[in-house]
């Protein structure tokens, strides 16, 4: 069985550009997380789809963004990028996203802001 | 924002000692605790998640006890190995779905 798959893993990108992120769930899971790790910092939860709809959502601005679509794969979107958001980005799926399951996750879109 | 607490921050033991960390939360609005390994490079893995006051969950040398009451949990590691040298991440589930709270992590290291 596939594991959770994020592209890309790395990724350069220059403040004011915008970026998108990929990923695919295991197959079955239909709930999709997104998670930004910073130096320092645990993960932080960014938001959590399922059904194609945003369930919840963390502390983060507008700029950051995500969808899913309609086979689960989730995008994560990143606009006018800043320094600050250089971060591991990680996604994680499990089947319905009751929050007794446990989250397979990716390894990861490596972010680097120049 | 829930605070979901992890100590000690890092950690260094002999093989073959055993060891524990703590995880604490909020009491109030508790549904569940997640256990996680993640080793460097690769991507954080669940060891065990736990609902109920007084769970114990065991996973071959690992073991884990909640307390939902007091707002906290123990992992244990017994006779550590150089192959359990890791960050252990706990996270907490405040609702029914998951936006979970994560700790920033005990980074574990075993000397052999």
């Amino acid at each position: 069985k596939a594991g959770v798959t994020q592209t890309p893993r790395y990724l350069i990108k220059t403040r004011g550009q915008q970026v998108t992120l990929s990923c695919s769930p295991i197959s079955g899971h239909r709930s999709v997380s997104w998670y930004q790790q910073t130096p320092g910092q645990g993960l932080q939860f960014l938001f959590e789809y399922f059904s194609e709809t945003q369930r919840n959502k963390g502390n983060f601005p507008g700029r950051f963004s995500g969808r899913q679509f309609s086979n689960s794969r989730s995008e994560m979107n990143v606009s006018t990028l800043e320094l600050g958001d250089s971060a591991l980005y990680l996604c994680a799926s499990s089947r319905s996203g009751q929050g007794g399951q446990p989250q397979h996750f990716g390894d990861g879109t490596r972010l680097s802001i120049l | 924002i829930l605070n979901v607490e992890q100590s000690p921050q890092s950690l260094h033991v002999q093989e073959g000692d055993s060891t524990n960390f703590t995880c604490s939360f909020p009491s109030s609005n508790f549904y569940a605790l997640h256990w996680y390994r993640w080793e460097t490079a690769k991507s954080p893995e669940a060891l065990f998640v736990m609902t109920l006051n007084g769970d114990e969950k065991k996973k071959g040398r690992i073991s884990a006890t909640l307390n939902t009451k007091e707002g906290y949990s123990y992992l244990y590691i017994k006779g550590s190995q150089p192959e359990d040298s890791a960050t252990y991440l706990c996270a907490v589930n405040s609702g029914g779905y998951q936006k979970v709270t994560f700790g920033t992590g005990t980074k574990l290291q075993v000397i052999p």
